[in-house]
Formats: C-alpha cells, sequence, structure tokens
C-alpha cells in the first residue's frame, strides 16, 4: 500500500471548514484513499473514501487532485466534537485485501471554540 | 443506527492466561477484522476473516491468537497465552465489502 504523509497536528476554528490535507505521490491505480478519525482512545471511524473522483457524504468531503498524489478531507462546518486524529489510508481494495488498513500516525485537528 | 459491540471493555488478566473477546458485528457484516493499538503507538491490523476462514493476517498474528465465528453472529479473538506486550486496546470492525470498514469500542486488554 502507497505510503501517506500527514501535517501531524492543525487547529481549526468552531464553525468553519477544516481542511485536512494528505500527500500520497507514490499512489497506484487501484489504490483507494480512505479517511477515518479516532476521538480520544475511541474505535476508528469510517469517514470516507474515493477512487479518483470528489466524494461528498453527510460527514465530509474528498477531494483527490486530478493526478491523485494528494487529496483534502473537508469538514465544512467544524464542532468541538470533530477533534480527534484523522488518518489517510491509501490502500489496493479488492477481494485479496479485503480490508487491511495500514494507520499511519494521523493529524491532530484541535477544533477550537 | 446499529453499531459494532465488543465486550468486555476492560479485561484484566495474568501473564500465560488464555482471554476471548468479543465482537458482535452488524448484521449485514460480512467481513471482520481485528486491530489492535498498544498505549501511545499505531492501530495495528492483525487479522480478517470472511466466509468463515482467515483472509489475511499480519506477523503479529501468530499462533497465540485465534479468531472464530462459532454461531455466526459472535466474532471472537483468543489469545492463549497472554504476555505482557499484548497489553493494548483491540478492536473489531466490519464491513458489508471491501470498502469502509466499522470498528466497535475496542476492548482494553491489561496483563499483569
Amino acid at each position: 500500500d502507497a505510503k501517506t504523509t500527514q501535517p501531524t497536528s492543525m487547529d481549526c476554528a468552531e464553525g468553519r471548514a477544516a481542511n485536512l490535507p494528505c500527500n500520497h505521490s507514490t499512489i497506484s491505480g487501484n489504490e483507494y484513499v480512505y479517511w477515518y478519525r479516532q476521538i480520544h482512545s475511541q474505535g476508528p471511524q469510517y469517514i470516507i473514501h474515493g477512487l479518483k473522483n470528489n466524494e461528498t457524504n453527510e460527514m465530509a468531503s474528498l477531494i483527490i487532485t486530478e493526478d491523485r498524489k494528494s487529496s483534502t478531507l473537508i469538514l465544512p462546518h467544524a464542532t468541538l466534537r470533530d477533534t480527534a486524529v484523522y488518518y489517510c489510508i491509501v490502500r489496493v481494495t479488492s477481494n485479496t485485501n479485503a480490508g487491511k488498513s495500514t494507520f499511519g500516525d494521523g493529524t491532530t485537528l484541535t477544533v477550537k471554540p | 443506527e446499529p453499531e459494532v459491540t465488543q465486550t468486555p471493555s476492560h479485561q484484566v488478566t495474568q501473564m500465560g492466561q488464555e482471554v476471548i473477546l468479543r465482537c458482535v458485528p452488524i448484521s449485514n457484516h460480512l467481513y471482520f477484522y481485528w486491530y489492535r493499538q498498544i498505549l501511545g503507538q499505531k492501530v495495528e491490523f492483525l487479522v480478517s476473516f470472511y466466509n468463515n476462514e482467515i483472509s489475511e493476517k499480519s506477523e503479529i498474528f501468530d499462533d497465540q491468537f485465534s479468531v472464530e465465528r462459532p454461531d455466526g453472529s459472535n466474532f471472537t479473538l483468543k489469545i492463549r497465552s497472554t504476555k505482557l506486550e499484548d497489553s493494548a486496546m483491540y478492536f473489531c470492525a466490519g464491513g458489508t465489502g471491501f470498502y469502509e470498514q466499522y470498528f466497535g469500542p475496542g476492548t482494553r486488554l491489561t496483563v499483569t
């Protein structure tokens, strides 16, 4: 699976958009980009995933650059409860790799009042 | 909204003892996983399970570990002879397909 690089930490004001970047310059054509978050030692929480198109769900938006070498997770209106460690994971998704997610250090997002 | 549940929330055991950690995935999940997180370290993949057999396992998942889904609902992780270094949070996860995984709240295992 491709290696990802994320900033160690970020701050965001409550109510503002949080934009979390991820670099995955060695991504392969069959690798998806996944985002998870972990709030204070709880179980990781799935947020969103994508292959090459931008994706949006009720939690967030995922913007993937055209060359797929980087992506940005956008939380449109951050709240204090969004304070967490956010993980960007890149992995092949197939029946021979049905879930082996490799978690890195992630980005610690702190949402401030 | 259904959630993955895990029991117990905290297990304390003595070194050398066997422990069984239990997970109840969401009913329509077909793929099941165990991960662990040693305090202050990264979340680590242990094993994936599909169609009643192990799909993939990590180097951590040695002969001391086993998984099973005996009754079609519970998904268990057994550690036969616990070591001090097995102390960690153990997370179960499930999914309906190859994509997203839904994690449980974890079981904190403390080996003394």
